[in-house]
C-alpha cells in the first residue's frame, strides 16, 4: 500500500472560521509533510514532521498549526485564514535516513478562504 | 541559493515521439534528485528517483539521468502517449532531512 490519503478533498471555509485538514499514511514511513501549492506553481513547503517531532518550519504564519498526533496521522489547523491562503494543500511522507527516500504525496485538499 | 530550473515550461509534440525534459540545479552537492508527474488539481505521483551516487534510472518508458558536475538532469519519455500529458516536477534534495526544492514544472501536452 503506497498511498497516502487525505480529508477533505475540498474546503470553504470564512475568515473568522477554524478548521483542519487530515492526512493518513500505513506505509511505515516516519517522516510527513505539509506543502501548499498555487496554481500553475510547484509545491512549497510549509512543515516536516520527523519521528513525530516538529524538523522543519518554514516561517509559516501561526495561524496555521500542524500536529503530530501519532507515527500515522498528521493534521493542520487552521484558523483566522486569508484569501491569499487559497490553495492545495499537499501532504506527503517518505522514509527517514535512507538515500531512496521518495516522497508519497496524497491527492490533496482544496481549500477556499471567503 | 539553491536553485532549480526547467526548461521549457511547456511543451506540445505528436503521439509517439520520444522526448526529452531539461532540469538544472545550482548547487551540485545534490543528496537525491525526483521527477513527479501531476495531473490538473491532483497530488504528485513519484515516477523516478536518482541517488547523487546514481547516474541513471529508468522505469518503463521513462529514463532519467543525473550528471551532477554540470548541474543537469533530463528524464527521457519514450514513444510518448496522450496519456503522458501532465505537468513533469523535477525536485533537488540537498540533505536527508526531507527538504525538496522543485523546478516550475514542464507542461506536456501530447496530441493523438
Amino acid at each position: 500500500d503506497t498511498e497516502v490519503t487525505q480529508t477533505p478533498k475540498h474546503l470553504v471555509m470564512g475568515m473568522t472560521n477554524k478548521k483542519s485538514l487530515k492526512c493518513e499514511q500505513h506505509m511505515g514511513h516516519r517522516a510527513m509533510y505539509w506543502y501548499k501549492q498555487k496554481a500553475k506553481k510547484p509545491p512549497e513547503l510549509m512543515f516536516v514532521y520527523s519521528y513525530e517531532k516538529l524538523s522543519i518550519n518554514e516561517s509559516v504564519p501561526s495561524r496555521f498549526s500542524p500536529e503530530c498526533p501519532n507515527s500515522s496521522l498528521l493534521n493542520l489547523h487552521l484558523h483566522a485564514l486569508q484569501p491569499e491562503d487559497s490553495a492545495l494543500y499537499l501532504c506527503a511522507s517518505s522514509h527517514v535516513g535512507r538515500k531512496k527516500e521518495t516522497q508519497y504525496f496524497g491527492p490533496g485538499t482544496r481549500l477556499l478562504v471567503l | 541559493k539553491q536553485e532549480v530550473t526547467q526548461i521549457p515550461a511547456a511543451l506540445s509534440v505528436p503521439e509517439g515521439e520520444n522526448l526529452v525534459l531539461n532540469c538544472s540545479f545550482t548547487d551540485s552537492a545534490i543528496y537525491n534528485l525526483q521527477w513527479f508527474r501531476q495531473d490538473p488539481g491532483k497530488g504528485l505521483t513519484s515516477l523516478l528517483l536518482i541517488q547523487s551516487s546514481q547516474r541513471e534510472q529508468t522505469s518503463g518508458r521513462l529514463n532519467a539521468s543525473l550528471d551532477k558536475s554540470s548541474g543537469r538532469s533530463t528524464l527521457y519519455i519514450a514513444a510518448s502517449q496522450p496519456g503522458d500529458s501532465a505537468t513533469y516536477l523535477c525536485a533537488a534534495s540537498y540533505n536527508q532531512g526531507g527538504k525538496l526544492i522543485f523546478g516550475q514544472g514542464t507542461e506536456l501536452s501530447v496530441k493523438p
